[in-house]
């Protein structure tokens, strides 16, 4: 699978939009975007995946560039609950592929 | 509303002792897998089940080992515990749905060897 690479942390102010980056210039065609959170020790959280389209649902936005080496994940309206580290993993599709976290991003909401 | 469950949520147990950390999900999913995670580091995937009877061993190496007899159930054992298992155990579960499909995470075991 391709290697992510997100900045060590951010912050933004609650209520503000928070826009996550991610870089994941060497993708290939059948790998897909994911997103998970993962708030103070917990399980990780799935957040959002695709592919190539810009996708939605009720937690983020996920727009991914047209060239597929970047995307950026984006949480509209930040509370303090969405305070946690934010993993960007690109996963190629099949039965059998596995999730491999790195890092992540720590995004901190402030009041 | 989590539908994979680990217990115990926490856990000391003293040098030498055998333990199970239990993993189960009501969701039917045929893929399980084991993550390990000290404090403020990475996860790390230490076993894994495609299904029934099949179980392997992930990226990180682990003196643990894992069963799958049942679907809903992956239990993970360490035989003799050691200081350095001293870490947060993670279970998931996932179902192919022709685009990898997401992971569930239980809340994890935070396991403590004195």
């Amino acid at each position: 699978d391709a290697k992510t690479t997100q900045p060590t942390s951010m912050d933004c102010a609650e209520g503000r939009a928070a826009n996550l980056p991610c870089n994941h210039s060497t993708i290939s065609g059948n790998e897909y975007v994911y997103w998970y959170r993962q708030i103070h020790s917990q399980g990780p959280q799935y957040i959002i995946h695709g592919l190539k389209n810009n996708e939605t649902n009720e937690m983020a936005s996920l727009i991914i560039t047209e060239d597929r080496k970047s995307s950026t994940l984006i949480l509209p309206h930040a509370t303090l609950r969405d305070t946690a580290v934010y993993y960007c993993i690109v996963r190629v599709s099949g039965a059998n592929s596995k999730l491999t976290f790195g890092k992540g991003i720590t995004l901190s909401v402030r009041p | 509303e989590a539908d994979i469950y680990q217990t115990p949520r926490y856990l000391v147990i003293g040098t030498g002792k055998k333990i199970t950390l239990e993993c189960s999900q009501t969701m039917g999913h045929d893929k399980m897998y084991w993550y390990q995670q000290d404090p403020g580091m990475e996860l790390h995937l230490i076993h894994y089940s495609y299904g029934v009877n099949s179980t392997e061993k992930g990226d990180l190496s682990s003196e643990s080992t894992v069963s799958r007899i049942r679907t809903e159930h992956f239990p993970l054992t360490l035989e003799s515990a050691r200081p350095s298992h001293t870490s947060q155990y993670l279970c998931a579960s996932s179902e192919y749905r022709g685009q990898g499909g997401g992971y569930t995470f239980g809340s994890g075991t935070r396991l403590t060897v004195v």
